[in-house]
C-alpha cells in the first residue's frame, strides 16, 4: 500500500546548526513534491515545490532533494534559528502531472534551541 | 491581498446535529481543497474542486460529509448527524492552479460533544 514517512521523533539542534528532515515514500510516483511549514493552531505554510525532473531546488536558507530511485525527499535548513522551530510537512501529488490532490506525511517537529 | 479565510473558527455541537463549515479562497485561485487534521496528525485530502470540472471527492470518508463550491467561489463543507469521531481541525486552501502551491486558511476546530 501506498505510504508516506517522517522521522516521527522531534528532531532537536542547536542554533546555527543545519537542521535536515526526511520525507520517504513507498508505492508512489509523485509527479512533485511540496514542503509546508505548519505553526500551533495555525493552517500550513508553503516553503519549496520540487518536481520529479528537479533534482533540487534552493531558497534562501532552505534546500530540498528529491530522489525518485530512492523514493526520498530530503529538506535542509542551514543557519537555523529559535524562529525555526516548527512542524513540517511533505506532501506527495496523487495522480497525474496536473492533479492538485496532495497526500501529506505526519509530519516532524524541529526544535531550534539558541 | 486577502488570504483564505475560514468560519466560524471555532465549532461545538451536539452529536447527531448537522454542520457547515465554510471556506472563502483567495481571488482568482481556480482550485480548491479540503483536508481534515485530528490531534497530532497530518493532514487527510476529503475533496478538490479545479474549475468547471467534477470535483475529486476520493477523501470523503462517508457519505454524511459532502462539499460544494458555488460560483467557482465560495466554498461549504457539510457533515451531516455529526459523531465524535469527526471532530477535528477542517483546513481548507486555494491555489491559482492545480499542482501549483496552495495557500490555507488556519481551519474550523470542530468539537462533537
Amino acid at each position: 500500500s501506498q505510504k508516506i514517512e517522517q522521522n516521527s521523533e522531534a528532531l532537536n539542534i542547536q542554533e546555527g546548526k543545519t537542521a535536515t528532515l526526511t520525507c520517504n515514500y513507498t508505492n508512489y510516483s509523485p509527479a512533485y513534491l511540496q514542503w509546508y511549514r505548519q505553526d500551533p493552531g495555525r493552517g500550513p505554510v508553503f516553503l519549496l515545490l520540487i518536481r520529479e525532473n528537479e533534482k533540487e531546488k534552493r531558497k534562501e536558507r532552505l534546500k530540498v532533494t528529491f530522489d525518485t530511485t530512492l523514493k526520498q525527499s530530503l529538506f535542509h535548513i542551514t543557519a537555523s534559528q529559535p524562529a525555526d522551530s516548527a512542524t513540517y510537512l511533505c506532501a506527495l501529488s496523487h495522480g497525474s502531472s496536473n492533479t492538485g490532490k496532495l497526500i501529506f506525511g505526519q509530519g516532524t517537529t524541529l526544535q531550534v534551541k539558541p | 491581498g486577502a488570504g483564505v479565510s475560514q468560519s466560524p473558527s471555532n465549532k461545538v455541537t451536539e452529536k447527531g446535529k448537522d454542520v457547515e463549515l465554510r471556506c472563502d479562497p483567495i481571488s482568482g485561485h481556480t482550485a480548491l481543497y479540503w483536508y481534515r487534521q485530528s490531534l497530532g496528525q497530518g493532514l487527510e485530502f476529503l475533496i478538490y474542486f479545479q474549475g468547471n470540472s467534477a470535483p475529486d471527492k476520493s477523501g470523503l470518508p462517508s457519505d454524511r460529509f459532502s462539499a460544494e463550491r458555488t460560483g467557482g467561489s465560495v466554498s461549504t463543507l457539510t457533515i451531516q448527524r455529526t459523531q465524535q469521531e469527526d471532530s477535528a481541525v477542517y483546513l481548507c486552501a486555494s491555489s491559482v492552479a492545480a499542482n501549483q502551491p496552495q495557500h490555507f486558511g488556519d481551519g474550523t476546530r470542530l468539537s462533537i460533544l
